[in-house]
């Protein structure tokens, strides 16, 4: 079982470009997928997107136009952005290993836009 | 609005069974595996079951997974009061070519 925390700031001002980074210890990226996976409050979880550890990424479609993932095997960490943040993107961020079979997950980083 | 429904809520009493129901769609449950994930608030998400019906090594066998169709159910048998939660279903839809969850399940334990 390896570990994940997600690390990144937590307060972002509408437009900006929320960018969280997961580094995962116990184990290593490859060959794993990654995923990203958030909650805003009050409602349900949301998948943002994966990375296999070669860089192939896949999006949700809903967010496909403001995300970009990337990975660093030399850290073993993996990458979150999301462009042009609105308050609906307030929410708490987590970072997950796999792309469907979510098997460990990080403790989750809360994320507040403000307008 | 999320692609998988589930009922908001359920509840039962200590040692009662409770089921979760999990409704999609050809394009993902009836065509893939279907995983369920147990959400406590201000903890990371845990894995229940995967696979439809397959338990993770430390998952008490109180938890059971099904799927039939379109549909998938969780069970949970000699309801505890650990056990109050929320409970997601997920599967791989083919249209969206990606993970679709159902809304969650807030299981109360009276």
């Amino acid at each position: 079982q390896v570990q994940l925390q997600e690390s990144g700031p937590g307060l972002l001002k509408a437009s900006e470009t929320l960018s969280l980074t997961c580094t995962v210890s116990g184990g290593s990226i490859n060959p794993y997928y990654w995923s990203w996976i958030r909650q805003p409050p009050g409602k349900g979880l949301e998948w943002i997107g994966y990375v296999y550890y070669s860089g192939t990424t896949n999006y949700n479609p809903s967010l496909e136009s403001r995300v970009t993932m990337s990975v660093d095997l030399s850290k073993n960490q993996f990458s979150l952005k999301l462009h042009s943040v609105t308050a609906a993107d307030t929410a708490i961020y987590y970072c997950a290993r796999g792309s469907y079979f979510f098997d460990d997950w990080g403790q989750g980083t809360l994320v507040t836009v403000s307008s | 609005q999320s692609v998988l429904t589930q009922s908001p809520s359920a509840s039962g009493t200590p040692g009662q069974r409770v089921t979760i129901s999990c409704t999609g769609s050809r394009s993902n449950i009836e065509s893939n595996s279907v995983n369920w994930y147990q959400h406590l608030p201000g903890t990371a998400p845990k894995l229940l079951i995967h696979s439809n019906h397959q338990r993770p090594s430390g998952v008490p066998d109180r938890f059971s997974g099904s799927k039939s169709g379109t549909s998938a159910s969780l069970a949970i048998s000699g309801l505890q009061s650990d056990d109050e939660a929320d409970y997601y279903c997920v599967a791989w839809d083919d249209s969206q070519n990606g993970p679709v969850f159902g809304g969650g399940t807030k299981v109360t334990v009276l």
